[in-house]
């Protein structure tokens, strides 16, 4: 079976702080992706990597930052944390664009709350 | 832009009550159409790929179902464990791997 990992499942912060969000999947998926989730609104992509070192931004990258240093792991930085970060992040991967059963697989969530 | 709106918002069922879940999309070219569970508090559980409309996949209690514009996710006689929010999403042709969310319908079982 899949597994994503993240590396906490609830975070408060203050505004203004940096803020380190790790991913770490152990199928060897080439693809890694970041979401946030609030009511409402669904899942949104702030970003995705589809290769070590490579990131590409999604639907609301503004205020975020992300790393890929091994394949494995995939960091999702908050750069200076606001309110309106407040919310549930989702970590995701999957195998190769060219397979076909390109199913995204996530991780349990981390629900963070900025103050 | 690609779409994806789901309804109801909220269904409330009596065990083995049968129902259907609705996910509209409009999409420049499908890909494929994701069917996730997701419970509270955690992230999106995979249930079904369907790539092209005729498509059918079932899996327990649970038959989804596609045509060009819409995809159904049925519920044979559901049971209170099968309540959570059951997510619809498309992924386009021409998207990478970019999958668009629908909103979800939040499913409750009552015994």
């Amino acid at each position: 079976d899949v597994k994503v990992t993240q590396s906490s499942r609830y975070l408060v912060k203050r505004t203004g702080e940096k803020v380190f969000l790790e991913c770490v999947q152990d199928m060897d998926h080439e693809n890694m992706f970041w979401y946030r989730q609030d009511p409402g609104l669904g899942l949104r992509l702030i970003y995705f990597s589809y290769d070590v070192k490579m990131k590409e931004k999604g639907d609301i990258p503004e205020g975020y930052s992300v790393s890929r240093e091994k394949k494995e792991r995939f960091s999702l930085i908050l750069e200076s944390a606001s309110t309106n970060q407040t919310s549930m992040y989702l970590c995701a991967s999957s195998p190769p664009d060219w397979d076909r059963d390109n199913e995204q697989y996530f991780g349990p969530g981390t629900r963070l709350t900025v103050t | 832009e690609d779409q994806v709106t789901q309804s109801p918002e909220a269904l409330r069922l009596q065990e083995g009550e049968s129902s259907s879940l609705n996910c509209s999309y409009t999409v420049s070219g499908l890909r494929g159409l994701f069917w996730y569970r997701q419970d509270p508090g955690k992230g999106p559980e995979f249930l079904f790929t369907l790539y092209s409309a005729g498509e059918e996949k079932e899996k327990e209690r649970l038959k989804a179902t596609l045509t060009k514009k819409e995809s159904f996710l049925h519920i044979t006689a559901p049971k209170p464990e099968d309540s959570a929010t059951y997510l619809c999403a498309v992924q386009a042709l021409s998207g990478f791997q970019k999958l668009v969310f629908g909103t979800g319908t939040r499913l409750l079982v009552s015994p």
